[in-house]
């Protein structure tokens, strides 16, 4: 069954480092989505992204954050100046175009757990 | 604004016993709604979903969950818990439109031998 894959597992970075979390969606699916849960907390919406562009962001997604697809497959979150605060698991998820068929569901990625000291 | 509440931050029952995990969403139209489970340090797995139909719907594991509309409610049950169900269970709503996730707190589910 296809799934949404997630690298690194897990990275430890030093604060103030820049970090590119990656994420290989299922093939046939148009968005993607990156969800973040720090430790002991919820899942949080990070942002959307369609056609090559931000669809809808939530107030966590701040300047230092970044989304990417720099190519057909790869989706990618980067923090570009990494703060303690940022230690967190990182979801991707994806999910096909909403036919009739849609059920609502986003495919979950293994998550990406970082560590910033 | 959608909102989805779990009541319940931590709960404990016995192997063996039923379980009923709440859930409660505020959302203007019929949601998609969804339970996952979580152990420790470990992704999301989907235990159920409801976007139309049935309001009773079951999933692995051995769950259910009933949609109750006048209610805003989408309760987690299982008849009987056995020890490797302790984690932690989310509720989730989808928004139509973007079907982007908004997640409850979570419940902690401890289970007693």
């Amino acid at each position: 069954e296809p799934e949404v894959t997630q690298t690194p597992s897990h990275q430890v970075t030093q604060m103030g480092q820049e970090v590119i979390l990656r994420c290989v969606p299922i093939s046939n699916h148009l968005y993607f989505y990156w969800y973040r849960q720090i430790l002991g907390q919820k899942v949080e919406f990070l942002v959307s992204f369609y056609n090559n562009e931000i669809s809808e962001k939530s107030e966590i997604f701040d300047d230092q954050f970044s989304v990417e697809r720099p190519d057909g497959s790869n989706f990618t979150l980067k923090i570009r100046s990494t703060k303690l605060e940022d230690s967190a698991m990182y979801f991707c998820a994806s999910r096909p175009l909403a036919g009739a068929a849609y059920t609502g569901e986003l495919f979950f990625g293994e998550g990406s757990r970082l560590t910033v000291l | 604004a959608q909102s989805v509440t779990q009541p319940d931050i931590h709960i404990t029952v016995s192997e063996g016993a039923s379980l009923e995990l709440r859930c409660n969403y505020s959302y203007g139209a019929t949601p998609y709604l969804f339970w996952y489970v979580q152990s420790p340090g470990q992704g999301l797995q989907l235990l159920l979903k409801y976007f139309s139909g049935d309001t009773l719907v079951q999933g692995i594991k051995g769950f259910e969950a009933e949609f109750k509309r006048s209610q805003s409610s989408f309760n987690l049950r299982k008849p009987s818990v056995h020890w490797s169900d302790a984690a932690e269970y989310f509720c989730a709503v989808g928004v139509s439109g973007t079907y982007k996730y908004i997640f409850g707190t979570g419940t902690r589910l401890k289970v007693l031998a």
